[in-house]
């Protein structure tokens, strides 16, 4: 099936610094999503992206769907404790009757002070 | 309520027992999806429900695990016999249509199988 692998892991980073993580996949997708989900808490959609080569800020945030339609990659400006957080990119399959969503295994972030 | 709700939080049973967990959608949301996060891991889609159509089952696990949409409104996700590979968290999402864009997301239950 349509598998996404994000990279990093994980991620340890001094307060003011920028971030940058990536989704890749074997197969093209129509539509890339970017989540941040906080401790205890469902995942929130940060960003979401439709068209190939397509640029979108939220903030600090930026994220690129890349030209192939295969990957996308994640930028946060000037991290601050509060971006600290499990990052999944996210895309749509088609399965049965329903549009899924499949995740990727998540960047998790810490913000040193 | 303002946003998807989703009980208990927290979930704690032995080995062999059968659970319940609840999802309160957003009201007007006619999707409902539920999802298995295990630790360490992205979440893995489960069932679907949208309107009166029948559900999609096709990412449950096995015939343990099944899931009730009543009037359209909260659904409960049932696992029978649990193991101890079911320790995890479920999430549930609703959205006001079938559209992956719109999906939000409810706090999740942690389950923990002893």
């Amino acid at each position: 099936g349509q598998q996404l692998n994000q990279s990093p892991q994980s991620m340890f980073i001094q307060e003011g610094e920028d971030v940058s993580m990536n989704c890749t996949s074997s197969s093209i997708f129509n539509t890339w999503l970017w989540y941040k989900q906080d401790p205890g808490e469902g995942p929130v959609l940060l960003i979401a992206l439709y068209k190939a080569g397509e640029l979108t800020s939220n903030g600090r945030l930026t994220a690129q769907f890349g030209i192939t339609r295969k990957d996308s990659f994640l930028n946060i400006s000037a991290s601050i404790p509060s971006d600290v957080g499990i990052y999944f990119c996210a895309g749509p399959i088609s399965s049965g009757s329903a549009r899924q969503l499949t995740f990727g295994s998540g960047t998790q972030l810490t913000v040193l002070p | 309520g303002a946003g998807v709700s989703q009980s208990p939080s927290n979930k704690v049973t032995e080995k062999g027992k059968d659970v319940e967990l609840r999802c309160d959608p957003i009201s007007g949301h006619t999707a409902l999806y539920w999802y298995r996060q295990s630790l360490g891991q992205g979440l893995e889609f489960l069932i679907y429900f949208q309107g009166n159509s029948a559900p999609d089952k096709s990412g449950l696990p096995s015939d343990r695990f099944s899931a009730e949409r009543t009037g359209g409104s909260v659904s409960t996700l049932t696992i029978q016999r649990t193991q101890q590979e079911d320790s995890a968290v479920y999430l549930c999402a609703s959205s006001f249509v079938s559209g992956h864009e719109t999906q939000y997301f409810g706090p999740g239950t942690r389950l923990l199988v002893l």
